[in-house]
């Protein structure tokens, strides 16, 4: 099946510095990626949707300012947290979609200290 | 909108025996759902998914699930539970094909005892 990758696994930061994970998929053209960030024990939470050569459509109550997403390439989505703070802190997930599925990323770690 | 709703946070069963993980969904046109599974500190493994044909659905691990339009339900189900099984289950639902999101239920936490 098709792989999507995710780097770092894991990052610790300091506040207010920024972090920015990749997203590729690997063996497929990804026109349109995702991007959740999971809390503890909870959901996925979808905070936006990356479309290849366009600005990204961000879900409500997300700050675009904060997380900047960019997708360069049909196999590259980033998400760069700006000025991170503790309650960034989270597991971030991307996934990359085809026609009828969507592939997720192992997962990205933010600790922020 | 489509949403998707997880009724149990938890499902504790013993090993060997039947356990069913409900998932009911809400979407304006076809539906196509998914189940994933997550280990600690993982990230999601596809188990199956619905598009369209028969409403029986086979996926990895032994695991099957059944898509009932009337009742909008696509519970998860396995016939005799392992230990190994025990972990965080969602329920996905997207709307058609193309760049149409996904959307994930709150999960459903399943203890296997031994």
């Amino acid at each position: 099946g098709a792989v999507v990758s995710q780097h770092p696994s894991w990052v610790i930061c300091k506040s207010g510095t920024s972090v920015k994970i990749e997203c590729r998929s690997l063996d497929f053209q990804a026109t349109t990626m995702f991007w959740y960030r999971q809390f503890p024990k909870q959901s996925l939470m979808l905070m936006a949707t990356s479309n290849e050569g366009s600005k990204a459509t961000y879900e409500q109550g997300v700050e675009k300012d904060k997380f900047l997403i960019n997708h360069a390439s049909l196999t590259l989505s980033t998400l760069t947290v700006t000025s991170a703070h503790p309650e960034d802190s989270s597991f971030y997930i991307c996934s990359a979609r085809d026609e009828y599925e969507q592939y997720f990323g192992p997962g990205t770690r933010l600790t922020v200290t | 909108a489509q949403s998707v709703a997880q009724p149990e946070d938890q499902v504790n069963v013993a090993e060997g025996n039947p356990l069913t993980v409900k998932c009911t969904y809400s979407v304006s046109g076809n539906p196509y759902l998914f189940w994933y599974v997550q280990y600690p500190n993982r990230g999601l493994q596809f188990l199956l998914k619905y598009i369209t044909g028969d409403n029986l659905v086979k996926g990895s691990y032994g695991f099957e699930a059944e898509f009932n339009k009337s009742q909008t339900s696509f519970h998860l189900k396995k016939p005799s539970a392992l230990v190994s099984d025990s972990a965080l289950y969602f329920c996905a639902v997207s709307e058609g094909s193309g760049g149409f999101k996904t959307i994930f239920g709150a999960g459903t936490r399943l203890f296997v005892k031994a």
